[in-house]
Formats: C-alpha cells, sequence, structure tokens
C-alpha cells in the first residue's frame, strides 16, 4: 500500500518570496509517478506537476519545481515568486507503476499542505 | 482546454434518496475515475472505470454506489440509498491512458449535500 505524508497544515509565504511544501511517500512499488495538485477555496483540483520515480532530472513546470530525492522518499514542492492566487490547499499525490493489463490506476493523496500568500 | 465537466455543483438531498451525479470526461480520455473528499479530509478514490466496466474500487465503494457510462460522453455515479455519511465533495476525473506520466485531469466537484 503506498502513503503521502504532507507534515505541514498551513504555511505562510510573503508575496514574491519562494516556498517549499514537503511530502515524503512510502512505497513498496520500484515504480510510480509523483502528482502535486491544487486546490483553491473553490474548490476544484489543478494539477500542478509529475515527477516519475524513474525521471533522472527533477521536474519543472513554470514557477513550479518539484524537489526529488528518491533515496529520502521526499518529492517536495517548490514554488517561486509566490503571488496572491498561489494561496490554497496543495496536495501531494502519488500512483504505483503496477497494476494488471488495462487496468486504471488510484491516486493516493496526502492530508494536504493550506497556503497563504501574505500582500 | 478541454476540461472534466461535473453537475450538478450542489446537491441536496434527503437521507435514504438516491442521487445520481454527472460527469462528462475530457472527449478523448480513455479512463475515468471518482473519488470523494468529505469536508476538511484528504481526498479519497472511489473507483475506475475502462472499457465500460470497472477496473479498481475501494472499499468505500460499496452495494450502494454504481457507476455507468450511459452513452459516448457521460459517465455517472449512483448512490442508491443516501445516508448522513455520504455528505463529501466527489470528484469525478478523466485520463487518456494509463501511464505513468498521464496525469488525471478533474472536475470541479460535486458537493453532495445529505440532510
Amino acid at each position: 500500500a503506498q502513503k503521502i505524508t504532507q507534515t505541514q497544515p498551513g504555511m505562510f509565504v510573503q508575496e514574491k518570496e519562494a516556498v517549499t511544501l514537503d511530502c515524503t511517500y512510502d512505497t513498496s512499488d520500484p515504480s510510480y509517478g509523483l502528482f502535486w495538485y491544487k486546490q483553491p477555496s473553490s474548490g476544484e483540483m489543478i494539477f500542478l506537476i509529475y515527477q516519475g520515480s524513474y525521471d533522472q532530472q527533477n521536474a519543472t513546470e513554470g514557477r513550479y519545481s518539484l524537489n526529488f530525492q528518491k533515496a529520502r522518499k521526499s518529492a517536495n514542492l517548490v514554488i517561486s515568486a509566490s503571488q496572491l492566487g498561489d494561496s490554497a490547499m496543495y496536495f501531494c499525490a502519488m500512483i504505483p507503476q503496477r497494476g494488471s493489463s488495462g487496468s486504471a490506476r488510484q491516486l493516493t493523496f496526502g492530508s494536504g499542505t493550506q497556503l497563504t500568500v501574505l500582500p | 482546454e478541454p476540461e472534466v465537466t461535473q453537475t450538478p455543483s450542489h446537491q441536496v438531498t434527503q437521507m435514504g434518496q438516491e442521487v445520481i451525479l454527472r460527469c462528462v470526461p475530457i472527449s478523448n480520455h480513455l479512463y475515468f475515475y471518482w473519488y470523494r473528499q468529505i469536508l476538511g479530509q484528504k481526498v479519497e478514490f472511489l473507483v475506475s472505470f475502462y472499457n465500460n466496466e470497472i477496473s479498481e474500487k475501494s472499499e468505500i465503494f460499496d452495494d450502494q454506489f454504481s457507476v455507468e457510462r450511459p452513452d459516448g460522453s457521460n459517465f455517472t455515479l449512483k448512490i442508491r440509498s443516501t445516508k448522513l455519511e455520504d455528505s463529501a465533495m466527489y470528484f469525478c476525473a478523466s485520463s487518456v491512458d494509463r501511464g505513468l506520466g498521464q496525469p488525471q485531469h478533474f472536475g470541479d466537484g460535486t458537493r453532495l449535500s445529505i440532510l
């Protein structure tokens, strides 16, 4: 079974500063995918960034980057140059490699970090 | 940009009533999912669907739940006899295939309130 741990229930950051949201995971699967989603107060879930367990480089997507440390089983999200619109709940999630042919994969989510960007 | 569409955005239902939550996945996506998020808690997987049948389901997805793809565009979640504990935000998601790097794209959710 997979487990995602997000130890920061809430974080504050000053506008234009960078912030790191922590995520650690536990899995026995040799191959897996890690995702970050953003959930604004309006409730929708927005895909931000993906990191594959065998990817050699850390993923980047605009102002989002992923600090992936496989040996430590961590996949921290870094948001650079924070904006007021970044205030939201952020979820780390993972999907295992295994699954019989044709079967879909379920995302396992962490408990989330509520980020507040201060003006 | 194509998106997953869910209706209604908010559903209020009396306990014991049946409810159907509707979703239109992204048109070229082949894999469909339902998740739920009880207020203040983490997002939980309910069921995945591919090729007109359930691929995986969680312990939450008991006999009270069913899913259907009644036509080429809609994907529905039915709760037969709702309970108070079914109150939650229900998210539909879809992905183009089951490759590891393929993200699941979520709809805006349906907030289900059971009275």
